[in-house]
């Protein structure tokens, strides 16, 4: 059973970087697939941020205009997401997900961790 | 970028009830679509793709079709642990966008 399981800091000051990291089991992120973060700001909808490939190609959302790298550790069996001068338009529950590109879709979510942003 | 319109935004139903839910995209997406049903404070679970494919281990009552422009997510007879939020979501192009999403209540 696939399991994934975000970590990190679950409050950031404005103008700082946010970092989380999704922890895979259950699945070798080196076998495939891509596997991404999608965000959720409270009572809103969801906004996919990023995917990124084993071999470590991402491929993001423009809107987010450079501030977010997304990155693999196959050896730890991660991938991490890192945004940039955050506001408080980032507080959001942050997801991570298994990307099933051949499906374009999202098939495996972590719980979710909220992120604010606070001073 | 592809928008994703949800209607209703929320629909009051009671068991039993069927229950249908339309997404439309603001271009052409073929098939490329997914529905997702997230219970409060949980995280989505992926019921559909490519617009009728049902995911493994969801229940028959759910369906999916349409293609091209306009898509609807159908529940023939709504059981209590239907009552959620559900999105659409296309997977033609990036960005990946989603539909604003769709509460089913408790009439």
């Amino acid at each position: 059973q696939v399991q994934l399981q975000e970590s990190g800091p679950g409050l950031v000051k404005p103008s700082e970087t946010l970092s989380l990291t999704c922890g895979v089991s259950g699945y070798s992120i080196s076998r495939g697939y891509s596997w991404a973060w999608i965000r959720q700001p409270p009572g809103k909808g969801l906004e996919w941020i990023g995917s990124v490939y084993q071999s470590g190609t991402t491929y993001d959302n423009p809107s987010h205009k450079s501030r977010v790298t997304i990155s693999v550790d196959t050896s730890k069996n991660q991938f991490s997401l890192k945004l940039t001068s955050v506001t408080a338009a980032d507080t959001a529950v942050y997801y991570c997900a298994r990307h099933w590109k051949s499906g374009g879709c999202f098939d495996y979510w972590g719980q979710g961790m909220l992120v604010t942003v606070s001073s | 970028d592809i928008q994703m319109t949800q209607s209703p935004s929320s629909v009051s139903a009671s068991v039993g009830d069927r229950v249908t839910i339309t997404c439309r995209a603001s271009q052409n997406i073929s098939s490329w679509l997914a529905w997702y049903q997230q219970k409060p404070g949980t995280a989505p679970k992926l019921l559909i793709n490519a617009a009728s494919s049902l995911q493994s281990g969801v229940p028959s009552r759910f369906s999916g079709s349409g293609s091209g422009t306009d898509f609807t997510l159908s529940i023939s007879s709504l059981q209590p642990e239907d009552f959620a939020s559900y999105y659409c979501q296309q997977a033609n192009s990036s960005p990946l966008t989603f539909g604003g999403g769709t509460r089913v209540e408790t009439k």
